[in-house]
């Protein structure tokens, strides 16, 4: 079993719409999630972090449900430049992993006029 | 600001041959350093990561190696490259705490083409 899961997508959206994906994890240990965005043939970029009770940065909302082990992405009124493939990051949680991270292989997000 | 460059952003290569990539990190200082490979279409796979000067840790088998000669530079290398060792090598920091919500930071990347 992969220890970050995302469902590859491609997830099709009209301008102004909402989209909405989840991300699961299986080590329960995990202290740290984040979301990044991937654009074609460049880096990830750090797109937020993602807390317990859930936080919002503009059009982005993310949710972190624990005992489930499932983080989520919502984008609102999405953009053409919201196209990317957004990556879902969980920390290792043991003691000897700290500062590691394991990435999701990513959500493919399709923003269409 | 702290800022990471990798070098070079392309770069095509026979089987056999030798590798050099290189990563540098400015304004920070003692960071965590970290290698990715990604293949295409593909999540990203830890190669090695560094906690220190000297201090590498492997996390597959390969017959890449990296190295950290200085503080902020670290240093991905082969011998003699396969073409399995085609991908975008993906160098990244992060600040130097054992726990929180420390994410990393991902330089440019290099486009490896084995022929």
């Amino acid at each position: 079993r992969k220890e970050v899961e995302q469902d590859p997508g491609p997830f099709n959206v009209p301008e102004g719409a909402t989209v909405a994906f989840n991300c699961t994890y299986s080590n329960s240990a995990s202290q740290s999630f984040f979301w990044y965005r991937q654009d074609c043939r460049k880096e990830p970029k750090l797109l937020m972090s993602v807390y317990s009770s859930g936080n919002e940065d503009g059009r982005f909302t993310a949710q972190l449900n624990r005992a489930s082990q499932y983080i989520s992405l919502l984008i609102r009124d999405s953009k053409l430049s919201d196209s990317a493939t957004y990556l879902c990051v969980v920390n290792g949680g043991r003691a000897d992993s700290w500062g590691k991270l394991q990435f999701g292989a990513g959500t493919q997000v399709v923003v269409t006029p | 600001s702290q800022t990471i460059h990798q070098w070079p952003a392309t770069l095509v290569q026979p089987v056999g041959s030798p590798l050099s990539l290189e990563c540098t990190v400015e304004g920070t200082s003692n960071p965590n350093l970290y290698w990715y490979r990604q293949a295409a279409g593909r999540g990203l796979q830890l190669l090695f990561y560094s906690v220190g000067i000297g201090q590498i840790s492997s996390e597959v088998p390969q017959n890449l190696s990296a190295s950290r000669p200085q503080d902020r530079q670290f240093i991905l290398s082969s011998k003699k490259l396969l073409l399995s060792d085609s991908g975008f090598y993906l160098c990244a920091w992060s600040v130097p705490l054992r726990t929180g919500n420390q994410p990393q930071h991902f330089g440019d990347g290099t486009r490896l083409s084995i022929l």
